[in-house]
């Protein structure tokens, strides 16, 4: 079966830009997640989905962050504008919904972002 | 509050010993699962283990080992006969299904602790 799936795995781009990071969960898990991984602050929850309805977007850093689950496998994060300290590596994350069996969270390849 | 803590920042180690990476945890709940991943250079955060708070037995696999302590709170990642390979930033996490503040079922990570094992 296949994994997490992410894209870009990198992306470059210029200050003021719009970003778009995109997911597809594995098949038949109910729950994703976004996290953001930089030095300084490690691994941070920004957002997670329930059957693609955002549960808890406490952790989204302020208004220029989006993310959006229009369906069941597929999922967006979007910055707009970018700017230089959102720089970091973004995962995507899924797992099945609640259970014994079933609460362990697989995570993508990660997306490389740096904004110039 | 809930917490995971991996004191070691950063551990460097010559192929073939045996190193143990530290990780303590905080939590009300009863009911709970601790986690390990491995960050290898590449990137990829790599699921190792999962644990439920109501198993304590200890768990092998091939070189790698755990050691689950409700008493100490710990559940610590003990790599036998280390390997350059096994250089990487591991991770533990802890997951409770406490209604806490909109967290509940997260995963709440450590810091890491990265190993450095060389030839």
């Amino acid at each position: 079966d296949a994994g997490v799936i992410q894209s870009p795995r990198h992306e470059v781009t210029e200050m003021g830009q719009e970003v778009t990071l995109r997911c597809k969960p594995i098949s038949g898990h109910d729950y994703l997640f976004w996290y953001r991984q930089t030095m300084m602050r490690g691994l941070e929850l920004l957002i997670y989905f329930n059957n693609n309805v955002p549960i808890d977007d406490s952790g989204m850093p302020e208004d220029r962050f989006s993310a959006k689950m229009p369906n069941a496998s597929f999922s967006t994060l979007k910055i707009q504008p970018s700017e230089p300290r959102d720089s970091a590596v973004y995962f995507c994350a899924s797992r099945a919904g609640t259970g014994v069996m079933t609460d362990t969270q697989y995570f993508g390849p990660g997306t490389r972002l740096t904004v110039l | 509050a809930q917490k995971v803590t991996q004191a070691q920042t950063e551990i460097s180690v010559v192929e073939k010993e045996d190193v143990t990476l530290d990780c303590v945890y905080e939590t009300r709940d009863t009911t709970y699962y601790l986690f390990w991943y491995k960050q290898p250079p590449s990137g990829e955060l790599v699921f190792l283990i999962r644990r439920n708070s109501f198993d304590e037995q200890n768990e092998i696999s091939g070189r790698y080992s755990w050691n689950f302590q409700k008493s100490t709170s710990s559940f610590n990642f003990t790599i036998t006969a280390s390997q350059v390979v096994d250089s990487a930033v591991y991770f533990c996490a802890l997951r409770t299904l406490l209604l806490d503040g909109g967290s509940q079922g997260n995963l709440i990570f450590g810091k890491g602790t990265k190993l450095s094992v060389k030839p």
